[in-house]
């Protein structure tokens, strides 16, 4: 079935530093996927997202890459700030009839320290 | 703000209860996803309805359902609740038709005791 890994479950950087989290997907037929950072007890807000028609795709301090033959999609996040640290969550989703569910992978603990 | 709006924010009920969530899309918005969040399953897809209609259906247990009404705004039904249906419940809509992107509610958290 459908399934999202990710990986790391956390990951602790200095400010300044660079994060980046990896994401596998299973179903071929994907061809969306999004990033979305949590912060503790609020909504998923989305922060980048790809297609994928697209290699890579940059906003700011924020990139995504995306690798359709291996399947698997990446988040980098440069010169990291402390207001960066959050849960992160890739997922994917594929075309449907008027569908486009997201499955999630299991979520990056961020923490950048001062 | 996403434009996407849920009542009520907090949700403290017993075991064996009903409760019903309610969700209001962005405007012109014709979908609306129900996701749960725990702390052991994470983001998991419950069901999407587009302009009315049940489209996708994911890991939704039986005693929950849900339905979109003629205003576009969508409710989800949790029956016979149990400890572990204690989550945060989250609505996201998504725009027309093609398009893919979902922005999600501030979300509902339920508390079963």
């Amino acid at each position: 079935g459908e399934n999202v890994e990710q990986h790391p479950s956390t990951l602790s950087v200095q400010e300044g530093d660079s994060a980046v989290i990896k994401c596998t997907y299973s179903d071929s037929a994907s061809n969306y996927f999004p990033w979305y950072k949590q912060e503790l007890g609020k909504r998923p807000q989305l922060i980048i997202d790809i297609r994928s028609n697209v290699g890579e795709k940059k906003d700011q301090r924020i990139a995504v890459t995306l690798n359709k033959t291996a399947k698997h999609f990446s988040l980098h996040i440069t010169e990291t700030q402390p207001e960066d640290s959050a849960v992160y969550f890739c997922a994917a989703s594929r075309p449907g009839d008027s569908s486009y569910k997201l499955i999630f992978g299991s979520g990056t603990r961020l923490l950048v320290r001062p | 703000d996403s434009g996407v709006t849920q009542t009520p924010k907090h949700l403290i009920t017993a075991t064996g209860q009903r409760v019903t969530l309610r969700c209001s899309p962005r405007s012109g918005d014709l979908s609306v996803y129900w996701y749960q969040q725990s702390l052991d399953q994470g983001l998991q897809f419950l069901i999407q309805y587009y302009n009315g209609e049940e489209r996708a259906k994911g890991n939704i247990l039986e005693r929950f359902s849900a339905q979109q009404f003629p205003d576009l705004h969508s409710e989800l039904n949790l029956s016979s609740l149990e400890l572990g249906d204690s989550a945060l419940y989250f609505c996201a809509s998504g725009p027309l038709t093609g398009t893919d992107t979902q922005y999600f509610g501030p979300g509902t958290r339920l508390t079963v005791l």
